[in-house]
């Protein structure tokens, strides 16, 4: 069965460190790759996609990778700051299932904490 | 208006109540869509509205009705709901083919 794994429930680094994030997939060929936010209470918010042709994706502080050999994304908060603290999904879309619509499965989230 | 709002923040109600969810968007987004998250878990789809027509039903109990009146509202009709129906429902839009979805602010529901 398809399987989403971020490495750790929980991850707690300095301010100003990089945070680094992990999402491990089995038994999935994902067209594409995002990252979501989600603070307590709210909803997901959209930070990056990264397609299966792509390596490596930038926005500002954060860049995702995407190894499909290895089956892994990576997400990096570069000068981190404790208004980055959130939980982190990653979440993976294969091709339309019907008209527009595009089925997202979610891995379990990280909880980064990013300490003052 | 780049925003999905959602009606109400919270909600309780007994095993016997009939309620209903309201989600809106005035993107022009074709596609819409109903999540479930419990607490310290991701999301699950429930539904996927596509142009107006369902698309997607993940094997949801029939507990759960979703309705799309037109192409900016989406509705989920509670009935008889269980105790462990508890959770955050989230509703999302997606503009025909993107894959990016936006979330509302969701529904806390509390089934007493």
């Amino acid at each position: 069965s398809q399987k989403i794994e971020q490495n750790s429930e929980a991850l707690n680094i300095q301010e100003g460190k990089t945070a680094t994030l992990t999402c491990n997939y089995t038994n999935y060929s994902p067209a594409y790759l995002q990252w979501y936010r989600q603070d307590p209470g709210r909803g997901p918010v959209f930070l990056l996609l990264i397609r299966e042709n792509e390596k490596e994706k930038r926005k500002e502080r954060l860049k995702v990778t995407f190894d499909t050999t290895l089956k892994q994304s990576l997400f990096h908060i570069t000068a981190s700051q404790p208004a980055d603290s959130a939980t982190y999904l990653c979440a993976l879309g294969g091709a339309p299932s019907s008209g527009s619509a595009r089925q997202l499965t979610f891995g379990s989230g990280t909880q980064l904490t990013v300490l003052p | 208006d780049t925003e999905v709002t959602q009606t109400p923040k919270h909600l309780v109600m007994g095993m016997t109540n009939k309620k209903s969810l309201k989600c809106e968007q005035h993107m022009g987004h074709r596609a819409m869509y109903w999540y479930k998250q419990k607490a310290k878990k991701p999301p699950e789809l429930m539904f996927v509205y596509s142009y107006e027509k369902l698309s997607i039903n993940e094997s949801v109990p029939s507990r759960f009705s979703p309705e799309c009146p037109n192409s900016s509202l989406l509705n989920l009709h509670l009935h008889a709901l269980q105790p462990e129906d508890s959770a955050l429902y989230l509703c999302a839009s997606s503009l025909g083919g993107q894959e990016t979805q936006y979330f509302g602010p969701g529904t806390r529901l509390l089934v007493l």
